[in-house]
């Protein structure tokens, strides 16, 4: 079985700064790895899938990257409303989360 | 606009079941896998459960499997989820959604709460 692990498990930053996060699997994957957001009381929100492609009416500022086990997702300015969790997942595997906060 | 809307959520107690259903409109739901995820409160995201576009292939979490059946009716773009057996450790909330391509999931329903409590 494969183990996606995310890091940090908390990320603390402030608006208009840049965030990387990171998901490592145990063992090298497919392309098929997607990133997703969840704010509190709600639904996950898919924002990019197959390593690097932004869903529909995801901005720009959002990307990801990576290949084999290591995997990046990268908010290049942050704006209030990015301060959530988000999860890495590759097939039935989801990552622990990483919860993004508010310096 | 795509939506999925869950209900059947609820208290049920250890060993009961419970059947989960997911509405799904604003798009051709007999074209899509579809899957059932959860969470438990506080937790992170646990997959539970998919279904082949036609219904003919499923997959289950092993800590479900013999005690959850998901199925579809594509006549009336609907998505189920039969839970007997229930135990405390599948109290979460069950989301529904529709798998873009391998497993990848891009539209969520808002969820259905499951409590399992005595």
């Amino acid at each position: 079985e494969i183990v996606l692990t995310q890091s940090p498990a908390t990320l603390s930053l402030s608006p208009g700064e840049r965030a990387t996060l990171s998901c490592r699997a145990s063992q090298s994957v497919d392309s098929y790895l997607a990133w997703y957001q969840q704010k509190p009381g709600q639904a996950p929100r898919l924002l990019i899938y197959d390593v690097s492609n932004r869903a529909t009416g995801i901005p720009a500022r959002f990307s990801g990257s990576g290949s084999g086990t290591d995997f990046t997702l990268t908010i290049g300015s942050l704006e209030p409303e990015d301060f959530a969790v988000y999860y890495c997942q590759q097939r039935s595997n989801f990552g622990q989360g990483t919860r993004l906060e508010i310096k | 606009e795509v939506q999925l809307v869950e209900s059947g959520g609820g208290l049920v107690q250890p060993g009961g079941s419970l059947r989960l259903s997911c509405a799904a409109s604003g798009f051709t739901f007999s074209k899509y896998w579809m899957t059932w995820v959860r969470q438990a409160p506080g937790k992170g995201l646990e997959w539970v459960a998919n279904i082949k576009e036609d219904g003919s292939v499923k997959y289950y979490v092993g800590s479900v499997k013999g005690r959850f059946t998901i199925s579809r009716d594509n006549a009336k773009n609907s998505l189920y989820l039969q839970m007997n057996s229930l135990r405390a450790e599948d109290t979460a909330v069950y989301y529904c959604a529709s798998i873009l391509h391998y497993d990848i999931m891009n539209y969520w329903g808002q969820g259905a709460l499951v409590t399992v409590s005595s």
